[in-house]
């Protein structure tokens, strides 16, 4: 099974509303890093935590280690946030390894 | 914030070409990681490397081969290339292991005709 879930997969909104993304973790995750991948292609660095909160503008990131999961708020959409969200979890399972989740696409709309 | 290159941005090559995906980095990391992106998966380890003349096996390695010549460049190589080798592929760096965070290259898109 996914060891990083992300959801919903795909979520449509109005400029100006608010929105909330999630990572389900069956890995014993220590980081969590939080891309926006644009139309592009290119993967933005928007949040890497440890356990805690961060904040960056409109956007707000939890990670809770022993619940594993990370949720990212995103606050009065704009257009630019358009793109596809993608969550990863660093874990040590015989390696170390950033596992992906397979990704929130998000559209943000007039 | 550190910077990665990738070079070519683009490349069309047929089956059973050699292809060379380049990435440096210039901000001193010493760990380095390909990636490949397809539609219905986030992004999968190829290969690592956390120096120069080091390399490590991912999760998707088969096909690929990968030299790490300096502390700042990072090749892939394909070398009798296939149309499942279609892809979008990243190269990152990170100061240290998995725990640090990564920073990602603008990727080069291949296509495998």
């Amino acid at each position: 099974g996914d060891k990083v879930k992300q959801s919903p997969s795909a979520l449509s909104l109005q400029e100006g509303t608010n929105s909330a993304l999630r990572c389900n973790f069956s890995i014993a995750a220590t980081t969590v890093q939080w891309f926006l991948q644009n139309p592009r292609g290119s993967l933005i660095n928007l949040f890497y935590l440890v356990p805690g909160t961060k904040e960056n503008g409109r956007l707000k990131s939890a990670f809770d280690s022993k619940e594993s999961y990370s949720t990212l708020h995103i606050r009065d959409a704009q257009l630019e946030d358009s793109g596809t969200y993608f969550c990863a979890g660093s874990a040590s399972s015989g390696s170390w390894q950033l596992i992906f989740g397979s990704g929130t696409q998000l559209t943000v709309m007039p | 914030e550190a910077a990665v290159t990738q070079s070519p941005r683009n490349k069309v090559t047929v089956t059973g070409g050699n292809v060379t995906l380049s990435c440096r980095q210039t901000n001193s990391h010493n760990y380095m990681y390909w990636y490949r992106q397809d539609t219905g998966h986030g992004l999968r380890l190829i290969h690592y490397s956390y120096g120069a003349g080091n390399l490590q096996i991912g999760d998707v390695p088969d096909g690929y081969k990968a030299t790490r010549t300096t502390q700042e460049d990072f090749f892939l190589l394909l070398e009798l290339a296939s149309p499942s080798q279609t892809s979008l592929y990243f190269c990152a760096s990170s100061h240290r292991d998995w725990g640090y965070e990564q920073y990602f290259g603008p990727g080069t898109r291949l296509t495998v005709l």
